[in-house]
């Protein structure tokens, strides 16, 4: 059973506006939350994480939100620009603290 | 470098064969995970080590794999008598310990003949 679901598997956006990319989850003993982003031929980067105990993380342009009800978290990039084109994968890690599940990952691409 | 190194970039192997994938985590990083990336897939758990103690190898898809970290530092995965569905990419990560955020290689790119 896939723990980590990412339901879009490409995602276009015009540059300069919102990009949205979704993540749900099964287990809600999940209790960290990342997302990752990755070029072609290198590994995921880290791009930004929320813990359990919070709704909202802010890093620049990048907010995570997280709906524990609702076992869903989401990605905001505003603005978006050419270089945020990548994959990005959400991932969730195990309250034992050992173990990431990943989901299959998002494409975003943003349209100069 | 400070990043998590893997080598090498690229295996070709014949079915048959083992193969051994190298992984140097980042300095000081006690956990070290490995995963196995299908095309389309996202990272698959494959095995943890928190320094030299391998802590869970439960997404070891056979007893075919086998991984080491003797010092704690740099790591191996084995493949034994490989297969062509062991071929994927294979991730190594580092982290600093419990619920840090995980530093990834470029990975090896394994294909089985």
């Amino acid at each position: 059973d896939q723990q980590v679901k990412q339901n879009s598997p490409s995602l276009s956006v015009q540059e300069g506006r919102i990009s949205i990319l979704n993540c749900d989850y099964t287990n809600s003993m999940f209790d960290y939350f990342l997302w990752y982003k990755k070029y072609p031929a290198e590994g995921p980067t880290f791009l930004i994480s929320i813990s359990s105990i919070k709704d909202k993380n802010e890093d620049g342009r990048f907010t995570v939100f997280l709906n524990k009800s609702a076992k869903h978290l989401s990605l905001h990039i505003v603005p978006s620009q050419p270089g945020d084109s990548a994959v990005y994968f959400c991932a969730v890690l195990t309250n034992t603290g050992n173990q990431f599940y990943f989901g299959t990952g998002t494409s975003l691409t943003v349209i100069p | 470098g400070a990043g998590v190194s893997q080598s090498p970039r690229y295996k070709v192997a014949k079915r048959g064969q083992d193969v051994a994938l190298r992984c140097d985590p980042i300095s000081g990083h006690v956990s070290l995970f490995w995963y196995q990336q299908a095309l389309g897939q996202g990272p698959e758990f494959l095995t943890y080590f928190q320094n030299e103690a391998q802590l869970d190898k439960s997404g070891l898809p056979s007893d075919r794999f086998f991984a080491e970290r003797p010092e704690g530092s740099v790591s191996t995965l084995k493949i034994q008598r490989t297969q062509q569905e062991d071929s994927a990419v294979y991730l190594c990560a580092s982290s600093s310990g419990f619920n840090q955020p995980q530093h990834f290689g470029d990975g090896t790119r394994l294909s089985i003949l």
